[in-house]
């Protein structure tokens, strides 16, 4: 299996503009969780998936933030309007179980200008 | 108070040296995960645990529920295991959230 995959790998954009960042899970993994990760914060959890389903999105830090999982193998996380505060990694992460191993993807790097 | 708290910060060793990283929680937890994060940003899980112990090659990793800590053991390390190891708890009420730390920033050098 190739893995947790997210696209892009970095994005710059300025800010105001439209940001969407995206996640395939790991086939047969039915949680999907979305991160941000900064120096300030840490890893923080913005949201989380069961079988495409939102459970928790506490973790959202505004309406400037959406995220949609329209099907078992492709999640979306959107930012409009961005702001330069919203540069950060992003990580998707997957697993079996909610509690159990997550397995990460790659990042995206995220600055807004 | 941060709910996970790490320590060290950062730490360095020489190539061969045991080493230890705590973590401590002040939450109830179902279970907890050590995650290493490699310099090009990477994160791999290590271990989950609910109790006792875990053991993968040169890995250790203990919890103690009863005073809600948690050490990562590395014996015979050596430069490659240079990364960041963050601790994370997954809460008791019916969440699968997990809540991270700040981690540990840890440099072996040859």
């Amino acid at each position: 299996d190739a893995g947790v995959i997210q696209s892009p790998r970095h994005e710059v954009t300025e800010m105001g503009q439209e940001v969407t960042l995206r996640c395939k899970p790991i086939s047969g993994h039915d949680y999907l969780f979305w991160y941000r990760q900064t120096m300030m914060r840490g890893l923080e959890l913005l949201i989380y998936f069961n079988n495409n389903v939102p459970i928790d999105d506490s973790g959202m830090p505004e309406d400037r933030f959406s995220a949609k999982m329209p099907n078992a193998s492709f999640s979306t996380l959107k930012i409009q309007p961005s702001e330069p505060r919203d540069s950060a990694v992003y990580f998707c992460a997957s697993s079996t179980q909610g509690a159990g191993e997550q397995y990460f993807g790659p990042g995206t790097r995220l600055t807004v200008t | 108070k941060n709910e996970v708290e790490q320590s060290p910060q950062n730490l360095t060793a020489q190539e061969g040296e045991f080493i230890t990283i705590n973590c401590s929680y002040s939450v109830g937890i179902s279970a907890l995960h050590w995650l290493q994060q490699h310099p090009g940003g990477g994160i791999v899980s290590l271990f989950m645990l609910s109790s006792g112990k875990k053991k993968h090659g040169r890995l250790i990793a203990t919890i103690n529920i009863q005073e809600k800590h948690s050490s990562l053991h590395i014996t015979a390390s050596h430069p490659r295991d240079s990364a960041v190891y963050i601790c994370a708890v997954r809460g008791s009420y019916n969440t699968d959230k997990l809540i991270f730390g700040t981690g540990t920033r840890l440099q072996v050098f040859p």
